[in-house]
Formats: structure tokens, sequence, C-alpha cells
């Protein structure tokens, strides 16, 4: 949905590095999310946003660290990257509750 | 802690009628039941969206009986174009923070 954007699209890095995916969205929606996806293993939250004031953790937070920008700005941040955490990560939008979402195109990610 | 269980995959010709289950047994009294498609490469995309008994629109119908622990996903007539994977999502409200629980998901492959 290009209303979703996900930058960068594909990311290549080493262990122990910094990296952070980015996601806008021009739906104007108050809620945000960012997922990974592994094979097998469906969607699992990592980190929510009901408005930029709200963080929530998710499933799976650990290792991972979010910022709500602002109303279409939702970051998502590797502190230290390691091999596990290669994946392919989706940001969603929503304009309330937590069904229909809207996702974006995705990021492929492998750690090295 | 809800969670849910989908079958991992289906097969099925086109012109058929494919119909996938997903069960839920802890959902909440306020959660309503979303299912989305995913193709490969791409963000899932939302389908119907339902809280009981039966819902249908342009493209599927959903089935849900009055325990609201199951929910079916009826797609008349398939064709090849619906080959994909196919994702109930639940909304879990019970704890302390909210979760959003995917099934790990149904492979649905449609053949000439």
């Amino acid at each position: 949905d290009a209303d979703v954007t996900q930058t960068p699209r594909n990311r290549i890095t080493k262990t122990g590095k910094r990296i952070m995916l980015e996601c806008s969205q021009t739906k104007g929606h108050d809620r945000m999310y960012w997922y990974r996806q592994d094979p097998g293993l469906g969607l699992r939250l990592i980190y929510y946003s009901f408005d930029v004031k709200d963080i929530n953790k998710g499933e799976i937070s650990d290792g991972y660290s979010v910022s709500r920008q602002a109303q279409a700005k939702f970051s998502l941040s590797l502190e230290s990257a390691i091999p596990n955490q290669t994946a392919l990560y989706f940001c969603a939008t929503s304009d309330g509750g937590v069904d229909t979402q809207y996702f974006g195109p995705g990021t492929r990610l492998t750690v090295l | 802690l809800a969670k849910t269980t989908q079958p991992i995959s289906m097969d099925s010709y086109e012109g058929q009628e494919v119909n996938i289950t997903c069960s839920h047994n802890n959902i909440a009294t306020n959660d309503y039941i979303t299912w989305y498609q995913q193709f490969p490469s791409q963000g899932p995309r939302f389908i119907i969206q339902g809280y009981k008994t039966k819902v249908t629109n342009e493209v599927a119908s959903l089935f849900i009986p009055a325990d609201r622990k199951s929910s079916t996903l009826s797609l008349p007539r398939v064709s090849l174009s619906d080959t994909a994977v196919y994702y109930c999502l639940v909304g879990d409200s019970m704890d302390s923070n909210y979760q959003l629980i995917w099934g790990a998901g149904t492979k649905l492959i449609i053949k000439p």
C-alpha cells in the first residue's frame, strides 16, 4: 500500500551495528505497529503506538526500540544487531481498534 | 493470552469454494476477528472482519459461531490468484498489556 512506506527496503548489516528502519504513512492514522516475520512463524508484534505520546511493547520487544517522531512517522531501531534478528519487518497503521491494519511493503534485514 | 490455531496448508482447485478455520479459544468479549491475505514479498492485506454470526463482502464470507471460539473464512469460487497465505487475527486485551496475536497462517495453493 503506497500510503505506508518503509525505508530501506533491503538492508544487510553486521553483528553489533546499530540500524534504524523507518516507516511513514499518509493515511492520517493514529495507530502504528512494527512486526517481524520469520518463515513459518507468521507475524509477531514488536512495538505499537496508539498516538505520538503512547508506546507499548509487543510480544517480542527485547533487542528493539522505537521512536514515534510524529503522527506519520514510527521508527524501529536495533541498537546492536544480532544474526537472529534477520527477518522481514513490516510497519502497519490503523485508524482505531486493532482491526483493518494497513501494511507497508516490508524491509528485508539481514544481519551477518 | 489468546492463541490462534490454523491449518498450516490447504490446496484446492479453481472454481471450488475454500473454507479455512481458525481456532481462538480465549478470545476476549470485545475482540473482533479479522482475516488477512498475504502474497510473497508483500505486506498482509485486509480481507474481512466480524464479531459474531456471518459477514459477507465482495471477496469472502466469515462465519463465527455463538461461542466465538473459532471462525471460518470462506472463499467462493477460488482462482489461481487466490494462492496466498491467510491469517486470522484476534486482539487480546486480557493481559495488562494489549496484545495482538496472529495465527501462523494457512498457505492456500489453488491448482488449475
